[in-house]
């Protein structure tokens, strides 16, 4: 089944402990992305990648890192957590291209940072 | 960025009655307008997308409408239903640009 996939789904981490959530599609897609979802600002795109080795900043990216070593694998970085980055985050995938086509989104991984 | 503002935030319909919801845009350039729906507690998904050279898209129950001049687009949707329920996004994509930028969504509660 073509899907995105991301891990852990839910997770209570404390400030400055360091954290990694995965995300992963099978789709041979070649552009990957990530949001984040706060009430009220909906969908804000924290970092993007156009494939393998080349990524770029979003909208928000300040307390975030990613690296896309791989074709499927595009990892979600925070190295040191705070509580203003408790949210819900979408990591979403793309066929090819800059963003004008269909977004495959990954069922979500709720994050709080106490 | 560019800067999408969607409206309205809210929307309660009665089941059967038409809904719309709008977004305006700033950057003339811009080529792509996806609509997304996200059920509670689900991931988003396309629903409806339009592109620069169209008009007016239609599948089935639900129409996007999109007037260039006046930077704003459209979602229709027609003899709604509960399970039409749902947060609904607006997106566009820059021209020049390498990503999707989204409204800030529209609750829509279809009331029996």
């Amino acid at each position: 089944e073509a899907q995105v996939t991301q891990n852990p789904r839910y997770l209570i981490t404390v400030t400055g402990k360091k954290l990694t959530v995965t995300c992963s599609q099978n789709m041979n897609h070649e552009y990957m992305s990530w949001y984040r979802q706060d009430p009220g600002l909906g969908l804000r795109q924290i970092y993007y990648s156009m494939n393998v080795e080349v990524t770029d900043k979003g909208d928000v990216p300040e307390g975030y890192k990613v690296s896309r070593k791989e074709k499927r694998n595009f990892p979600l970085i925070l190295e040191s957590p705070s509580p203003n980055q408790t949210s819900l985050y979408f990591c979403a995938s793309m066929l090819a291209g800059g963003g004008a086509d269909t977004q495959y989104f990954g069922p979500g991984t709720r994050l709080t940072v106490l | 960025g560019e800067n999408v503002e969607q409206h309205p935030s809210t929307l309660s319909v009665q089941e059967g009655d038409s809904a719309v919801i709008k977004c305006t845009y700033s950057d003339s350039a811009s080529n792509y307008f996806p609509w997304y729906k996200q059920e509670l507690g689900k991931r988003p998904q396309l629903i409806i997308d339009i592109r620069s050279n169209v008009g007016e898209k239609k599948d089935q129950r639900i129409a996007v409408t999109l007037n260039k001049t006046a930077k704003h687009f459209s979602l229709h949707i027609t003899e709604t239903q509960p399970e039409d329920s749902a947060v609904y996004f607006c997106a566009l994509h820059p021209g020049g640009g390498n990503k999707l930028t989204f409204g800030t969504g529209t609750q829509l509660k279809v009331e029996l």
